[in-house]
């Protein structure tokens, strides 16, 4: 079984300063990570996503993240948030196996409220 | 190309009435899904489909049906609805292999049951 954990549920920034929001997860096997965005009133989109490579990856909207698997944490990071960035994000695991039955579990998210 | 669509976008159901959540996608998805979204909870899987004629269950089943007759249409039943199926309704859909695949979003239905 996989799951996720954001700790934060609600994290205030000025705009322009910059911001990380946890992630950590749990699976007894190899793993993909993603972490979408979900504006107010939206449906959800994808910030970006880790599956091999380099463990820094970058998003859109300015948006990265670092998977590290000693500690099971993908962390995003912005180095400057802009009011646009007010929205709700969500970190997701999948875990990677071959019998044909991905799911993709879903943390709890995190509201990131930009104060100007 | 619609992307993922959703109707209705608001509904009010009375206790014990059915409906049924319209969900299409035109990108020739494989993978199909419900999932239900409450405050402080995320998002929990409800149903999902891997191709036409092929549905299971995800973590949330109880009281919700489906079934994928096309490739582009995953309509989502309530078959007698409780107050505890108040929530926001998101439909989903990607190619094959969701694990590493990104999800499309529908913008989501709003359901209040009294």
């Amino acid at each position: 079984a996989q799951s996720v954990t954001q700790l934060d549920s609600q994290v205030p920034v000025f705009e322009e300063a910059p911001v990380e929001l946890r992630c950590n997860y749990s699976s007894s096997v190899s793993v993909y990570l993603f972490w979408y965005v979900q504006y107010p009133n939206q449906g959800l989109q994808l910030l970006l996503k880790y599956l091999s490579g380099s463990t820094l990856v970058k998003g859109i909207n300015g948006f990265e993240a670092e998977f590290n698997k000693s500690q099971t944490s993908f962390h995003l990071r912005k180095p400057s948030v802009h009011i646009s960035d007010t929205a709700e994000y969500f970190c997701a695991v999948s875990s990677i196996s071959n019998f044909g039955n991905e799911k993709l579990t879903f943390g709890t998210g995190t509201r990131l409220t930009i104060i100007p | 190309n619609a992307g993922v669509t959703q109707t209705p976008k608001f509904q009010v159901l009375k206790t014990g009435q059915s409906m049924t959540l319209q969900c299409a996608q035109d990108m020739n998805h494989e993978y199909m899904s419900w999932y239900r979204q409450d405050p402080g909870m995320g998002l929990r899987l409800i149903h999902y489909s891997v191709g036409a004629g092929i549905t299971d269950q995800g973590e949330v089943p109880n009281g919700y049906n489906v079934s994928r007759s096309t490739t582009e249409d995953f309509p989502l039943r309530l078959l007698s609805a409780a107050p505890s199926q108040t929530s926001v309704y998101f439909c989903a859909s990607s190619y094959a292999d969701l694990s590493y695949n990104e999800q499309f979003f529908g913008p989501g239905t709003r359901l209040t049951v009294l």
